[in-house]
């Protein structure tokens, strides 16, 4: 079985400063780990997702993710915030290989103050 | 990637009634999923829907209050019958890539229960 932690449901950050989110994850097999944001009154849109290989992924929109294995983490970051970073941020977990289904976090609001 | 519509992009509705909503894909997929998002919560999966057969629906979702219809691989609707206000929600309509290591998502239908 899957399972996915986010650490926070709200971060507020200022402009230029480093955004971290945190996400932490179970699974039962090597997991597939993915981050997607939502900006206001629209879908979700997937910013990075780690399946196999190099643990550290680059996204779009300048943030990145670490898959490390032994801490079950998959943190999100951005090392300068812009305000048009403010958004909720899902993490999400899968099982690789076929028949598991995405099992998403709970979200993280990102403020970001002038 | 896929591109993926809805519609309506959302509908106020009394209760009692029922709304069906449609989703379209700009390409031919063999899983489409169907998610609700209540108001500031996550995304929690009400089923999978495969072209040919009956959708796989998750604990706590049932066919006679969301049947789902599935005719050919770009098209599919789901129904919310008899709603109540606990039904107010955003649904969205989401589909795999061809690897299954991604899904991506429509633009949600927002729907309010008055």
């Amino acid at each position: 079985a899957q399972s996915v932690t986010q650490l926070g449901s709200h971060v507020s950050v200022s402009e230029g400063a480093l955004v971290l989110l945190r996400c932490n994850y179970s699974s039962s097999v090597p997991p597939y780990l993915f981050w997607y944001v939502q900006y206001p009154n629209q879908g979700l849109q997937l910013l990075l997702k780690y399946t196999t290989g190099a643990t550290l992924v680059k996204g779009i929109n300048g943030f990145e993710a670490e898959f490390k294995k032994s801490e079950t983490s998959f943190h999100l970051t951005k090392p300068s915030a812009h305000m048009s970073d403010a958004a909720e941020y899902f993490c999400a977990v899968r099982g690789s290989g076929g028949g598991f289904k995405t099992i998403f976090g709970a979200g993280t609001r990102l403020f970001v103050k002038a | 990637s896929a591109v993926i519509s809805q519609k309506p992009s959302r509908d106020i509705c009394q209760r009692g009634t029922s709304l069906t909503i449609q989703c379209q894909v700009d390409s031919q997929v063999t899983m489409m999923f169907w998610y609700r998002q209540q108001p500031g919560q996550s995304l929690t999966l009400i089923a999978t829907a495969n072209q040919g057969s009956e959708a796989t629906y998750e604990s706590g979702f049932v066919i006679d209050k969301f049947p789902i219809s599935r005719p050919n691989l770009t098209f599919s609707t789901l129904t919310v019958s008899n709603m109540s206000p606990e039904d107010s929600s955003i649904y969205l309509c989401s589909v795999e890539n061809r690897g299954r290591d991604e899904q991506y998502f429509g633009p949600g239908t927002r729907l309010t229960v008055t």
